[in-house]
């Protein structure tokens, strides 16, 4: 049973345009969550966090926002470029020392 | 820093054969993770150390795998005998502390069992 998902595969956005990826988890435990992009034949490298006391958390073009009641959250980018074509992975982690727990992923491509 | 150094960075090995796995953390993580990347399941955590001690191998898909860590620099992920569905990418990754902090990534080893 996945307790992370990510529901499109893939996205394809116009480079300047915002790329929205989505997440939805069904662990109410869950209370840290990140988001990871990799490029192909490298491992993934880490983007940005949120803590289950904000909404949201913003660094540069890159902002995540976090529903808890829909427990789902999302990353924005804006303006997309073509460098962020890449494989999106949302995780999430409990309180302490436990693993992240990972998403499928969503393969977002900008195109110029 | 280095980061996180997996190796080989790919295999090829016929199935039925010894599959060893590498991976040095990241200087001064007390806790490492084994993960396997396949087009299904998408990047499942096989198992986990903190400092050196296994927590959870509940991921680990059967008795042919083993992983081991003898020490805070080294781990080993061992599969024997190889079939080809264990073809993947397996990645390492360390982390320093507790779930907040963050989880690096080596390269990873791209495996193809023939």
């Amino acid at each position: 049973d996945q307790q992370v998902k990510q529901n499109s595969p893939s996205l394809s956005v116009q480079e300047g345009r915002i790329s929205i990826l989505n997440c939805d988890y069904t662990n109410s435990m869950f209370d840290y969550f990140l988001w990871y992009k990799k490029y192909p034949a490298e491992g993934p490298t880490f983007l940005i966090s949120i803590s289950s006391i904000k909404d949201k958390n913003e660094d540069g073009r890159f902002t995540v926002f976090l529903n808890k009641s829909a427990k789902h959250l999302s990353l924005h980018i804006v303006p997309s470029q073509p460098g962020d074509s890449a494989v999106y992975f949302c995780a999430a982690s409990e309180t302490g020392n436990t693993p992240l727990v990972f998403g499928k992923g969503t393969r977002l491509s900008v195109i110029a | 820093d280095a980061g996180v150094i997996q190796s080989p960075r790919h295999e090829v090995t016929e199935m039925g054969q010894e599959v060893t796995l590498r991976c040095k953390p990241i200087s001064g993580h007390n806790s490492l993770f084994w993960y396997r990347q396949t087009m299904m399941r998408g990047l499942e955590l096989l198992i986990y150390f903190n400092n050196n001690v296994p927590i959870d191998d509940s991921g680990m898909p059967e008795d042919r795998f083993s992983a081991k860590m003898p020490n805070a620099s080294f781990s080993t992920l061992k599969i024997q005998p190889s079939e080809p569905r264990d073809s993947a990418v397996y990645f390492c990754a360390s982390r320093a502390g507790t779930s907040s902090e963050t989880q690096y990534f080596g390269p990873g080893t791209r495996l193809l069992v023939l």
